[in-house]
């Protein structure tokens, strides 16, 4: 099956830095993949939706300058949290479409990120 | 716009009792429907999805899910709970193509022994 893959699971850092998450698809091309974020139990907002080769587009709401997401090749999308806050800290799930045959054509999760900023 | 809208925070149920984890959309076109569980401090995990055809869709761990459209419901069933089942679930979304799924609130099942 379709197999997506976040790195790192979790992450500590402190308030100012940067922090990038890297979202690959193991065994299958992903021309779309999809940001979401989760706050402590609530359910997950998407952030942003990444098209590889193109500029990602951003739900209302999200800050496309803090929120950096680079999709530069069919498997791997990364999402760059600038200059992070304590209200940043959320568990940052991605999800990879993936077309083309009768067991596909659905959004496959990773495992999600942590991010704790202290 | 499509969204979802699951009936109940929280949902308690003594094992071996019977679950059931409300669910419904709203779409302006024939949705798709998707049932996820996510354990503490995991991603989603799917646990049956429906697109078209038999509008009873059975999943994964025993659960199922009906597809009534004149009740715009996607109701989630397990005949007996399991202690194992203790988890979130999510109903989501999507209407087409590669859109994002859009997900409910989420419902957290817990199970008595």
């Amino acid at each position: 099956g379709a197999v997506v893959s976040q790195h790192p699971s979790w992450v500590i850092c402190k308030s100012g830095t940067s922090v990038k998450i890297e979202c690959r698809s193991l065994d299958f091309q992903a021309t779309t993949m999809f940001w979401y974020r989760q706050f402590p139990k609530q359910s997950l907002m998407l952030m942003a939706t990444s098209n590889e080769g193109s500029k990602a587009t951003y739900e209302q709401g999200v800050e496309k300058d803090k929120f950096l997401i680079n999709h530069a090749s069919l498997t791997l999308s990364t999402l760059t949290v600038t200059s992070a806050h304590p209200e940043d800290s959320s568990f940052y799930i991605c999800s990879a479409w993936a077309s083309g045959g009768a067991a596909y054509n659905e959004q496959f999760f990773g495992p999600g990120t942590r991010l704790t900023v202290l | 716009a499509q969204s979802v809208t699951q009936l109940g925070s929280h949902v308690s149920v003594s094992e071996g009792a019977l679950v059931l984890l409300r669910c419904n959309y709203s779409s302006s076109v024939p949705p798709y429907l998707f049932w996820y569980v996510q354990y503490p401090n995991q991603g989603l995990q799917l646990l049956l999805k429906y697109t078209t055809g038999a509008t009873l869709v059975k999943g994964i761990n025993g659960f199922e899910a009906e597809f009534k459209k004149s009740e715009t419901s996607f109701h989630l069933t397990k005949p007996s709970a399991h202690m194992s089942d203790a988890a979130e679930y999510f109903c989501a979304v999507r209407i087409s193509g590669n859109t994002p799924l859009v997900f409910g609130k989420g419902t957290r099942l817990s199970v008595i022994a």
